[in-house]
C-alpha cells in the first residue's frame, strides 16, 4: 500500500526555519518525482516545491524561491522541505504528493500544519 | 502562469441527486505532446487529498464510475452521478500541462 506521511509542521516565529519531511512507503521511492503543495486557511491548493526522481533537479513557486529548499534521500525513501525566512504567508497545511506518468499526482499524504506566530 | 476558475465554490446536494462542477484555465490544457493534464482532487476531513480523474476523463484506479470527467481546451466539467454520504468535502481541479502547476479554488459540496 502506498502510503506518504507528513511531519515536522509546528509553531514557528516569523523569520524562523522548519524543516517538513515526507516518508514514503508502499512503492519504489527512487522511481518518482515529488511535490509540496500548500493549503492556506481558508484558501485553495498552491504548488510550492519538486524534486526529480534522483534529486539531480528541483523547481520552487516564485512565493517561496530562495527561502525554501526540497531535496530527498532515496535511501531513506523521505523528501524534506526546509523552509527559511517564514512568514504569515506560509502557514497552512503541507501536502506531500508523489507524480507518477502521465502527470497524475495519484497518492498524497494528509499534510502536516505550519503555523507561523511569535 | 494559468489561472484555474471553478464553479460553483459551494454547492448543496440531495442525496441520490447528480450534480456537476466547472472548471475553466486561462488557456488552453492541450500539451505539446497532445495530451491535456487536466485532473479532479477531492479532500474529505482526515483524509489525504484524492485524485479522482486524470487528463479529463480518465478515472483513477479505484474510483467509482458515478465520477466521471470531460472538456477539453480552457473548459472542464466533473459530473457526479448520485451523490452519497462519502462524496461531500472540496472538489479541485487542476492543471499540469504547463509549470507551475495550478489548482481551482475548491468547491465545496455540501449536504441540502
Amino acid at each position: 500500500e502506498v502510503q506518504l506521511v507528513e511531519s515536522g509542521g509546528g509553531l514557528v516565529q516569523p523569520g524562523g526555519s522548519l524543516r517538513l519531511s515526507c516518508a514514503a512507503s508502499g512503492f519504489s521511492f527512487s522511481d518518482y518525482a515529488m511535490y509540496w503543495v500548500r493549503q492556506a486557511p481558508g484558501k485553495g491548493l498552491e504548488y510550492v516545491s519538486a524534486i526529480s526522481y534522483d534529486g539531480g533537479s528541483t523547481y520552487y513557486a516564485n512565493s517561496v524561491k530562495g527561502r525554501f529548499i526540497i531535496s530527498r534521500d532515496n535511501s531513506k525513501n523521505t523528501v524534506f522541505l526546509q523552509m527559511g525566512s517564514v512568514s504569515a504567508e506560509d502557514m497552512g497545511v503541507y501536502f506531500c504528493s508523489r507524480v507518477a506518468g502521465q502527470q497524475r499526482f495519484d497518492y498524497w499524504g494528509q499534510g502536516t500544519l505550519v503555523t507561523v506566530s511569535s | 502562469d494559468i489561472v484555474m476558475t471553478q464553479t460553483p465554490l459551494s454547492s448543496p446536494v440531495t442525496l441520490g441527486q447528480p450534480t456537476s462542477i466547472s472548471c475553466r484555465s486561462s488557456q488552453s490544457l492541450r500539451h505539446s505532446d497532445g495530451n491535456t493534464y487536466l485532473s479532479w482532487l477531492q479532500l474529505r476531513p482526515g483524509q489525504p487529498l484524492r485524485l479522482l480523474i486524470y487528463k479529463v476523463s480518465n478515472r483513477f484506479s479505484g474510483v467509482p464510475d458515478k465520477f466521471s470527467g470531460s472538456g477539453a481546451g480552457t473548459d472542464f466539467t466533473l459530473k457526479i452521478s448520485r451523490v452519497e454520504a462519502e462524496d461531500f468535502g472540496i472538489y479541485y481541479c487542476m492543471q499540469a500541462t504547463q509549470f507551475p502547476f495550478t489548482f481551482g479554488q475548491g468547491t465545496q459540496l455540501e449536504i441540502k
